[in-house]
């Protein structure tokens, strides 16, 4: 079973909109830990953030957002007023806490690549 | 400073081959990791390297041979790959090995096997 879904593969908006690019996860442990990355064309994972099981604050980081939502296993990520150069794939992923002490494993998502119009 | 480097960022190699992919980290991580991504796919854990010691293999075939020199440095010698092995090879390190610290990439090798 998909341990995180990213149901929207591709999405194109024009520039200056808003987007929203939905996660939904599965686990059963009650301590887990949420992450997103960016990945340009050049290649690079860029961690943007990172937010624990018991922590379900919204974060906003300048024109970026994210929604965690427990009631609905749900970490979606928002990008504000959208710029060409937010063009990449976007990676959720989660990391549980079952695997302590070998060095964590992600269950990464599909991913969702982004289209920023000019 | 979150950086992890990876040496070549291309390398184009034919199936008689032999050739390493290096990475290193200066951040005093002690967890480190290959990933393999193919195009429109999510990145697929291949190593983990806990204090130097290798604790996961994800049934990789032998043709990759990782190796951890140090705690801050990680190779994967290729040995007789096949052209379906041509992917990004990914690096990444975290600060501890526990299962909840950040993972921070490398830029990748873009690797092609003839």
């Amino acid at each position: 079973a998909q341990k995180v879904t990213q149901a929207q593969t591709e999405i194109s908006v024009v520039e200056k909109e808003d987007v929203t690019l939905d996660c939904v996860y599965e686990t059963r442990d009650t301590t887990y830990y949420l992450f997103w990355y960016k990945q340009p064309p050049s290649g690079e994972l860029v961690f943007l953030i990172r937010r624990n099981s018991f922590d379900e604050q919204n974060e906003i980081s300048g024109r970026y957002s994210w929604n965690f939502q427990k009631s609905t296993s749900s970490f979606n990520f928002t990008i504000t007023a959208s710029q060409v150069v937010d063009s990449a794939v976007y990676f959720c992923a989660l990391s549980e806490t079952l695997r302590s002490n070998t060095g964590n494993q992600f269950y990464f998502g599909t991913g969702t690549s982004l289209t920023v119009i000019p | 400073d979150t950086e992890v480097t990876q040496t070549p960022k291309h390398l184009v190699m034919g199936m008689t081959n032999k050739k390493s992919l290096k990475c290193e980290q200066h951040m005093g991580h002690r967890a480190m990791y290959w990933y393999k991504q193919k195009a429109k796919k999510p990145p697929e854990l291949m190593f983990v390297y806990s204090y130097e010691k290798l604790s996961i293999n994800e049934s990789v075939p032998s043709r990759f041979s990782p190796e951890c020199p140090n705690s801050s440095l990680l190779n994967l010698h290729l040995h007789a790959l096949q052209p379906e092995d041509s992917a990004l090879y990914l690096c990444a390190s975290s600060l501890r090995t526990s299962g909840t610290d950040t993972q921070y990439f490398g830029p990748g090798t873009r690797l092609t096997v003839l």
